[in-house]
């Protein structure tokens, strides 16, 4: 069975300060790795996503994430916080099983950035 | 681009009601899904729909029901409502295929059953 655990389910952190979002999953399948983003009052953004290729991945608003396929994680990271960063982020696997995407999420992690 | 629409967005319920939430979805996916967003819990899925004609129960389908209208259309009924199944729900599309499984999301029905 796939599983997801996200290991903080809440950050404090000050504006312009790094920050990493720690996910960890377990597969015994191939699995794909997502971050989502759900900013207050409103549903969920696809923040990047890793595939395949380059384990380093890129997404929108400066985040990036690394797939570490031996420690089985896929940690969030952005070196400069903005408060406009403060929203639950949730990890998330996904694979091809019976004839759809089956998609699993983590707890989420509440990001609070301070001023 | 409307992409995944859900209505309404806020209800409230008493104990024993009835209500469907409706969800369209404008980018040609096959499979639909329902979500329900609990704190501390991240999403589970309650109902899926694969394509068009077929559905399938998830993680926590025990109070609910489902019909996938047409291939635009997926929507998730409470037939009788019990405060338990207070919680924000999620629509959501995607195409089923292997390499690129991204999901797209509405933007949530939070519930209330008093």
């Amino acid at each position: 069975a796939q599983s997801v655990t996200q290991l903080d389910s809440q950050v404090p952190v000050f504006e312009e300060a790094p920050v990493e979002l720690r996910c960890n999953y377990s597969s015994s399948v191939s699995v794909y790795l997502f971050w989502y983003v759900q900013y207050p009052n409103q549903g969920l953004q696809l923040l990047l996503k890793y595939l395949s290729g380059s384990t380093l991945v890129k997404g929108i608003n400066g985040f990036e994430a690394e797939f570490n396929k031996s420690q089985t994680s896929f940690h969030l990271r952005k070196p400069s916080v903005h408060i406009s960063d403060t929203a639950e982020y949730f990890c998330a696997v996904s694979y091809f099983s019976g004839g759809y995407n089956k998609l699993i999420f983590g707890a989420g992690t509440r990001l609070a950035v301070h001023p | 681009n409307a992409g995944v629409t859900q209505t309404p967005k806020f209800q409230v319920l008493k104990t024993g009601q009835s209500m469907t939430l409706q969800c369209a979805q404008d980018m040609n996916h096959n499979s639909m899904y329902w979500y329900r967003q609990d704190p501390g819990m991240g999403l589970r899925l309650i109902y899926y729909s694969a394509s068009e004609g077929t559905t399938d129960k998830g993680e926590v389908p025990n109070g609910y029901n489902v019909s996938r209208l047409n291939k635009r259309e997926f929507s998730l009924r409470l037939e009788s409502a019990a405060p338990s199944q207070t919680s924000v729900y999620f629509c959501a599309s995607s195409e089923p295929q292997v390499g690129n499984t991204e999901a797209f999301f509405g933007q949530g029905t939070r519930l209330t059953v008093v």
